[in-house]
């Protein structure tokens, strides 16, 4: 059974840093692109970052390139979100999730609320 | 960058066929895929490749494309059913996923 967890989200101050985790289980992690998406409340479905199986391709969403760093560790079949620079409207649910013939299976999401 | 327009709000009686559009231009040309999110759960998949349907939706969600309309329809609405629903195209590297603005799927 094809597993996400994720983990890290929380309350930061404007200008803080949060590392989101998403644990993979069930499926060969290495060989799937993975991405983040997030939904704000009250807002709809934003794609935020993908990365490549091999971690060599990454691309972002423009408002938040520069801030936020897409990773993968194959060995430790878990994908990352550095987040840095936060803002008020970085504040969203974060889902890890895989992409397949679409985006096939989705984490349960972590909260990250960005707040003074 | 590519954009993609759906309704804001669809309302069915139970028992009808929903159907929420997703619009883009030339949006046949692609393969859109549809997520149904209910309150407090994560997205899922229940169409993809325009009209398949992953392992364990129900025949009542059916896709079609064509044109510079994709369209889902849900036959003999349920209760269960309401939702938000989302379409989802693959865009350029540059963006490389695009999601509609969402549907809520009313049951009157």
């Amino acid at each position: 059974e094809v597993q996400l967890v994720e983990s890290g989200g929380g309350l930061v101050p404007p200008g803080g840093s949060l590392r989101l985790s998403c644990a993979a289980s069930g499926f060969t992690f290495s060989t799937y692109w993975m991405t983040w998406v997030r939904r704000a409340p009250g807002k709809g479905l934003e794609w935020v970052a993908n990365i490549k199986e091999d971690g060599t391709e990454k691309y972002y969403v423009d408002s938040v390139k520069g801030r936020f760093t897409i990773s993968r560790d194959d060995a430790k079949n878990s994908l990352y979100l550095q987040m840095n620079s936060l803002r008020a409207e970085d504040t969203a649910v974060y889902y890890c999730a895989r992409v397949w013939d679409g985006i096939d299976y989705w984490g349960q999401g972590t909260l990250v609320t960005v707040s003074s | 960058s590519y954009v993609l327009t759906q309704p804001p709000s669809v309302s069915v009686a139970p028992g009808k066929t929903a159907s929420i559009t997703c619009g883009g231009d030339n949006i046949g040309s692609k393969s859109v895929y549809w997520y149904q999110q209910k309150p407090g759960q994560a997205p899922v998949l229940v169409i993809y490749y325009d009209s398949d349907r992953p392992t364990g939706i129900p025949e009542r969600f059916s896709g079609s494309n064509s044109g510079n309309t994709a369209t889902l329809a849900i036959s003999r609405v349920e209760g269960g059913d309401e939702a938000d629903y989302y379409c989802q195209v693959w865009g350029r590297s540059s963006d490389p996923v695009v999601f509609g603005g969402g549907t809520k799927l009313t049951v009157l």
